[in-house]
């Protein structure tokens, strides 16, 4: 076990509604990403905070947005929940932003309807 | 661009080997491997680092092509503990100031292995 929680597990929403998924990162970590995982694909990456501040991005809209608070744990939010958005969504912390080996919690199982 | 990983998937009997291959079409500084079992998180097996570096905890060795921007995974005399699918995550050279681009997964491969 890695050290890594999320929370919910599981979560089911509707279409339009927002949601907030949480991750406390393992002890010593001060970097954690955000990834979103469909069925049947590999992990896509969402967001990064090191610090508490985003340290970068990937190809997802601005309705995708995130926390870190000083604590290291983050939160990812999502506005206007849309079908697509149905997914496993991945948290994983390191201990530095670098070039480092990411631990990945077991996920918060989101369905929209 | 997500790295290609082969095969899709293997069935192996207990005690053979398995190869698993990842290959990028972007100059690469690191792969990641993963294996993932059913409803459970990613765990990690092997990072392999530009200029040679490895590190693993596993009884899993791994090697990296940084010319070919190519990974393999290799799985000896496989247990029944090793079933689960398999991704590659890559992180491709960063620019000067660049933020984080975090990890590209691989599709993954599914390795079943049966007694």
């Amino acid at each position: 076990e890695t050290g890594v929680t999320q929370s919910p597990t599981h979560l089911i929403k509707t279409r339009g509604q927002q949601v907030t998924l949480r991750c406390s990162s393992q002890s010593g970590h001060n970097t954690v990403s955000w990834y979103q995982q469909a069925l049947g694909q590999g992990p896509q990456f969402i967001f990064q905070y090191y610090r508490e501040e985003e340290n970068g991005r990937g190809n997802f809209p601005p309705r995708f947005s995130g926390l870190q608070f000083p604590n290291y744990s983050s939160e990812l939010n999502v506005n206007a929940l849309e079908l697509d958005d149905s997914a496993l969504y991945l948290c994983a912390s390191s201990w530095d932003r670098g070039i480092n080996i990411q631990y990945f919690g077991a996920g918060t199982r989101l369905s929209v309807l | 661009q997500q790295p290609v990983q082969s095969p899709q998937a293997v069935i192996l009997r207990e005690g053979e080997d398995a190869v698993i291959n990842c290959s990028s079409s972007k100059a690469l500084y690191s792969v990641h491997w993963y294996r993932q079992k059913h409803g459970e998180a990613p765990v990690f097996l092997m990072i392999l680092l530009k200029g040679g570096e490895q590190k693993g905890h596993e009884k899993i060795s791994a090697s990296f092509n940084e010319k070919k921007q190519q990974s393999s995974l290799y799985l000896t005399a496989s247990q029944l503990s090793y079933s689960g699918t398999y991704f590659c995550g890559t992180e491709s050279l960063r620019g000067l100031g660049g933020g984080a681009d975090g990890l590209t997964f691989g599709k993954g491969t599914h390795l079943i292995i049966q007694p």
